[in-house]
């Protein structure tokens, strides 16, 4: 099983549309999870941290399920400007050196928002 | 402004030709890395440094090399070159109290 596994996409939807991505991780003592965004060729950048209890920003909801080692984005009333490609990160539990500075990314779901 | 900054942004060599990607960043961030992004593997770490003259491995470091000898400049160094290593580079940076990681604009590299 992959470390970080995402859904594969690509996701094309209508504007005003709610779209979901899934990401499921493997390392079962992950400490902290996050969605970056990507913009095409551009760098990542952090979207929103994701905590236990579930977080909105706006449009944007995250939720984590750490039974089924799972995590969500909803994003809700899309808009043309939504359309990148979404990564979903993990951070694994890690004491000191390294480990405490690890990000393991998800490869990616591209989604295209159309008018 | 606060910004990871990265030089060249696009680089088109050829095998053997040992070059340097800069990287420097204007946060006083501990932790620096190196990634690169190829097509349907995503992001993947090359090396890491947690400080100045603190180094590691990531997940793909073969055929690169790395320093710290300063905090804000962590410069990837290809000794020979090979058309496997054409691909995205990104520099990061985050601080050691935060998870947000910073990414570079990144560095196109074509190696013939």
């Amino acid at each position: 099983r992959k470390e970080v596994e995402q859904d594969p996409g690509p996701f094309n939807v209508p504007e005003g549309a709610t779209v979901a991505f899934n990401c499921t991780y493997s390392n079962s003592a992950s400490q902290s999870f996050f969605w970056y965004r990507q913009d095409c060729r551009k760098e990542p950048k952090l979207l929103m941290s994701v905590y236990s209890s579930g977080n909105e920003d706006g449009r944007f909801t995250a939720q984590l399920n750490r039974a089924s080692q799972y995590i969500s984005l909803l994003i809700r009333d899309s808009k043309l400007s939504d359309s990148a490609t979404y990564l979903c990160v993990v951070k694994p539990l890690g004491y000191s050196g390294g480990s405490n500075y690890k990000l393991t990314f998800g490869k990616g779901t591209l989604l295209t928002v159309n008018p | 402004e606060a910004q990871v900054t990265q030089n060249p942004r696009y680089l088109i060599t050829v095998t053997g030709k040992k070059l340097t990607v800069t990287c420097s960043q204007n946060m006083n961030h501990e932790y620096m890395s190196w990634y690169r992004q190829d097509p349907g593997l995503g992001l993947r770490q090359i090396y890491y440094s947690m400080n100045v003259e603190v180094t590691d491995k990531g997940d793909v470091p073969e055929g690169y090399k790395v320093s710290r000898k300063e905090k804000r400049n962590f410069p990837l160094i290809l000794e020979s070159p090979s058309p496997n290593q054409t691909s995205l580079y990104f520099c990061a940076s985050r601080g050691g109290f935060s998870y947000e990681q910073y990414f570079g604009p990144g560095t196109r590299l074509t190696v013939t």
